[in-house]
């Protein structure tokens, strides 16, 4: 019940293209979804994050939508660029900082 | 403002042995989490500290274990080493308020060989 299921394993998609990561939960007590991108030898950083009040939040190319009922989340990033090119992980947290991880997505983005 | 820091970041270690790793939170941080890293079980939640206080533990043997200083500073022990141990650990802070964004370090990339 505590799992984060995150598809797909790796994505491509060309230059402008939109990149579309999905995750599902299974634990109603969950109540704060953050998407984290991680570069080779860095650690996790933030990119967005949500709260299941609001179905969907946006932050310049990054959106998450959220959808409460079929318990599932998923990051859009418009224009996808090269830069962009990273893991991603969802995760989730039931009012505190534990976070239970996907499994991660490895994103190339081919100019 | 300085990021969380991590040290070492390598480090190599045979069977049995034993290992701390250190950790530095963000200036005003309260709260340090740590988590391992593997290509096989991915992020995992180890353990998190509040005013030196382990307010929360995940699913791993008594082996792992950590502690929080009064300026917040973290350590983290294993003993008697494993190769299934090697792993990136990973520190993040955070102010302190429970669901609140935890900050990564570079993590401490550890071989057990």
């Amino acid at each position: 019940q505590q799992q984060v299921k995150q598809s797909p394993q790796s994505l491509i998609v060309q230059k402008g293209g939109i990149s579309i990561i999905n995750c599902a939960y299974e634990n109603t007590a969950f109540d704060y979804f953050p998407w984290y991108q991680q570069f080779p030898g860095k650690g996790p950083a933030l990119l967005i994050a949500i709260r299941p009040d609001v179905s969907e939040k946006k932050e310049g190319r990054f959106t998450i939508s959220f959808n409460k009922s079929a318990k599932q989340f998923s990051l859009h990033i418009m224009d996808s660029q090269p830069g962009d090119s990273a893991t991603y992980f969802c995760a989730a947290s039931a009012s505190g900082s534990r976070l239970t991880f996907g499994e991660g997505t490895q994103l190339t983005v081919n100019p | 403002k300085a990021g969380v820091t991590q040290t070492p970041r390598y480090l190599i270690k045979t069977r049995g042995q034993q290992v701390t790793l250190s950790c530095s939170p963000i200036s005003g941080h309260r709260s340090v989490s740590w988590y391992q890293q593997t290509p096989g079980q991915g992020l995992q939640f180890l353990f998190e500290y509040f005013s030196e206080t382990q307010r929360n533990k995940g699913n791993f043997p008594g082996r792992f274990s950590g502690r929080q200083f009064s300026n917040s500073r973290s350590e983290m022990n294993v003993s008697t080493l494993e190769l299934g141990d090697s792993a990136l650990y990973l520190c993040a802070s955070s102010p302190g308020g429970l669901g609140g964004k935890l900050f990564f370090g570079s993590g401490t990339q550890l071989s057990v060989l």
